[in-house]
């Protein structure tokens, strides 16, 4: 099956600063890469995904790139702000399968 | 409705005892996840149903786990005999069908087992 490493596990930025989180997986077979958003307590929530004919996909102070050799994708978020302050997670399909790999988090905190 | 609705939102259970977990999908989603979320943890895929039907159990942990969804809508997630280690947010989420996209989850059900 298919296997998200996600890092880093914490990450702390000064706001305006970027942020990137990377995330690996193992299937050469996935195809599609979101990333869920989750504030404390609430539910994920899809803030960008991105498809395997593509290797970048940008929606304003957010972008994904994808490598597929590498089998590599990241998350890049520009100027920020601490509303942007939650846990991020990767995920992986395959389209053979139906069913969602979620890396293990990012805690995000954007210091004001 | 306009989201996916889960409930209980908590439930606090003694050991070996029976628990049922609801979601209500978004109306006309046919695609229906469970999933689990421990402490710090990503979600954990549980079981999708494509209308009526299971079509993928593989993370269910165990036979004390079981879910159905009878009507192609509302689902429910049944766990017998709980044991500590099942306390976590149980995750539903719902999809359109057709090529793979946004999963729309709901609040979560927070189980907890004394």
């Amino acid at each position: 099956g298919e296997n998200v490493e996600q890092h880093p596990s914490t990450l702390s930025v000064q706001e305006g600063d970027s942020a990137v989180i990377k995330c690996t997986y193992s299937d050469s077979a996935s195809n599609y890469f979101p990333w869920y958003k989750q504030e404390l307590g609430k539910r994920p929530q899809l803030i960008i995904d991105i498809r395997s004919n593509v290797g970048e996909k940008k929606d304003q102070r957010i972008a994904v790139t994808l490598n597929k050799t590498a089998k590599h994708f990241s998350l890049h978020i520009t100027e920020t702000q601490p509303e942007d302050s939650a846990v991020y997670f990767c995920a992986a399909i395959s389209g053979s399968a139906r069913q969602l790999t979620f890396g293990s988090g990012t805690q995000l905190t954007v210091l004001p | 409705g306009a989201g996916v609705s889960q409930t209980p939102s908590n439930k606090v259970t003694e050991k070996g005892k029976y628990v049922e977990l609801r979601c209500d999908p978004i109306s006309g989603h046919t695609a229906l996840y469970w999933y689990r979320q421990s402490l710090g943890q990503g979600p954990e895929f549980l079981i999708y149903f494509q209308g009526t039907g299971a079509a993928d159990d593989s993370g269910l942990p165990n036979d004390r786990f079981f879910a159905v969804r009878p009507e192609g809508s509302v689902s429910t997630l049944k766990i017998q005999r709980t044991e500590r280690g099942d306390s976590a947010v149980y995750l539903c989420a719902s999809s359109s069908w057709g090529e793979v996209g946004e999963l729309f989850f709901g609040e979560g059900s927070r189980l907890t087992v004394l």
